[in-house]
């Protein structure tokens, strides 16, 4: 399957740490990126690769990976956080590339 | 600094088309390729094609096979996406995004156009 499953929701106290779950069986394979998007804004990039941030990204965002589940971890969440976040992988021929659902995080 | 920047809205009718620029500054052109996303309202991200502006040559998700082509315009660091027969279920914003690899098992896309709402109505 090329399909990358992610949680629709999921919240966090703030100043807590939370994890972002993206799974499916490219991961197994490549590796996941993760994009934030805030209303009325564009995606942007957050993690790349096996855990990279692109220059700007605080590092309280980090990445990780295993077997066919990807994750995007937030330690110490700010109210600035609270956003979509979508993982992005490798698909198959019909599509690709594919994303994940999508997770709204709420900042509690 | 790199910089995508989109042709503004369009209003489309059923049936009509639409074309989409995304002008690259900022860095060469031809050593990356373009991707296009799109984002129907309240929903998520679907990816829909790639072009390699060195060459021209362009891939696309199985669905969108028959309706979009992408181009590209070298001598302006500009590529376009054009969909034909439109529906009200593509009204949607339409992203460009440049393509990095580290041509092993990493892909990102990394910066995003603004986007270009679509809008389908008769």
């Amino acid at each position: 399957s090329s399909e990358l499953t992610q949680d629709p929701a999921v919240s966090v106290a703030l100043g807590q740490t939370v994890r972002i779950t993206c799974q499916g069986d490219s991961l197994r394979r490549y590796y996941a990126s993760w994009y934030q998007q805030k209303p009325g804004q564009a995606p942007v990039l957050v993690i790349y690769g096996k855990n990279n941030r692109p220059s700007g990204i605080p590092d309280r965002f980090s990445g990780s990976s295993s077997g066919n589940t990807a994750s995007l971890t937030i330690t110490g969440a700010q109210a600035e956080d609270e956003a979509d976040y979508y993982c992005n992988s490798r698909g198959n021929s019909d599509a690709p590339w594919v994303f994940g659902g999508g997770t709204k995080l709420t900042v509690l | 600094q790199v910089q995508l920047v989109q042709s503004g809205a369009e209003v489309k009718k059923p049936g009509a088309s639409v074309k989409v620029s995304c002008k690259a500054s900022g860095y060469t052109f031809t050593r990356h390729w373009m991707h296009w996303v799109r984002q129907a309202p309240g929903q998520g991200l679907e990816w829909m094609a790639i072009i390699n502006p060195d060459g021209g040559y362009t891939r696309y998700a199985e669905r969108f096979q028959d309706r979009v082509t992408l181009t590209r315009d070298t001598s302006t660091s500009t590529v376009y996406m054009e969909m034909r027969s439109l529906s009200s279920e593509d009204t949607a914003v339409y992203y460009c995004a440049r393509d990095h690899s580290d041509n092993e098992n990493a892909w990102w896309f990394d910066p995003w156009g603004q986007g270009t709402l679509v809008t389908v109505s008769s």
